[in-house]
């Protein structure tokens, strides 16, 4: 099965900062790849599909990269509701899988 | 408005069973894939099974032979029937729609959970 890893596990960073959280997959997952936040005691809630497209309503600050087996969350200046932990996940073949998880808060 | 709501998490002692259901509304629940995903307490998110709208099902290598996904196309309704449970089986179980009709699908609307707790 394809392995998915996610760095840093976790990160601070100050209001305003540009935030980039790398995804990696095992093997080839051409561009399968999504990316979700979970906000804390909150539902997942889905950011980017196939690896650079924003979910409706998704504020445009967040953008999405990559191809292959190396993918990149950026969020462009970081908010005070942006703190929460950020998964990726690959949908290229069964079974899906979950990164471990960035969690991203302020400093 | 797209709403999914879970029932059906309890406590069990290991070696038990559970039936989860998922009651779907707001969109054309035979046209999409759905799939359960978990989350033990305190930890990450785990894709635990997924059922295309004909069937087909697929399965985390942690819970293949134990749990069983289905679906009630003419109720709007997908089950996860949970044997054999073990300790590691709990946290809370998502209910969610795929943005596609294959099982693995990415998903774009999830339930609020429910929660399962497996303990002696």
């Amino acid at each position: 099965d394809i392995q998915m890893t996610q760095s840093p596990s976790s990160l601070s960073a100050s209001v305003g900062d540009r935030v980039t959280i790398t995804c990696r997959a095992s093997q080839g997952i051409s561009n399968y790849l999504a990316w979700y936040q979970q906000k804390p005691g909150k539902v997942p809630k889905l950011l980017i599909f196939a690896t650079s497209t924003l979910q409706s309503g998704v504020p445009s600050r967040f953008s999405g990269s990559g191809s292959g087996t190396d993918f990149t969350l950026t969020i462009s200046s970081l908010q005070p509701e942006d703190v929460a932990t950020y998964y990726c996940q690959k949908y290229y073949s069964a079974p899906s899988t979950f990164g471990p998880g960035t969690k991203v808060d302020i400093k | 408005e797209v709403q999914l709501l879970e029932s059906g998490g309890d406590m069990v002692q290991p070696g038990g069973s559970l039936r989860l259901s998922c009651a779907a509304s707001g969109f054309s629940f035979s046209s999409y894939a759905m799939s359960w995903v978990r989350q033990a307490p305190g930890k990450g998110l785990e894709w635990v099974s997924g059922i295309s709208s004909g069937g087909s099902t697929d399965y985390a290598d942690s819970v293949k032979g134990r749990f069983t996904v289905s679906r009630d196309n003419s109720k709007d309704t997908l089950y996860l029937q949970m044997n054999s449970l073990r300790v590691d089986d709990t946290g809370v179980y998502y209910c969610a729609k795929g943005r596609h009709d294959y099982s693995y699908s990415n998903t774009d609307y999830w339930g609020q959970g429910t929660p399962v707790t497996v303990s002696s």
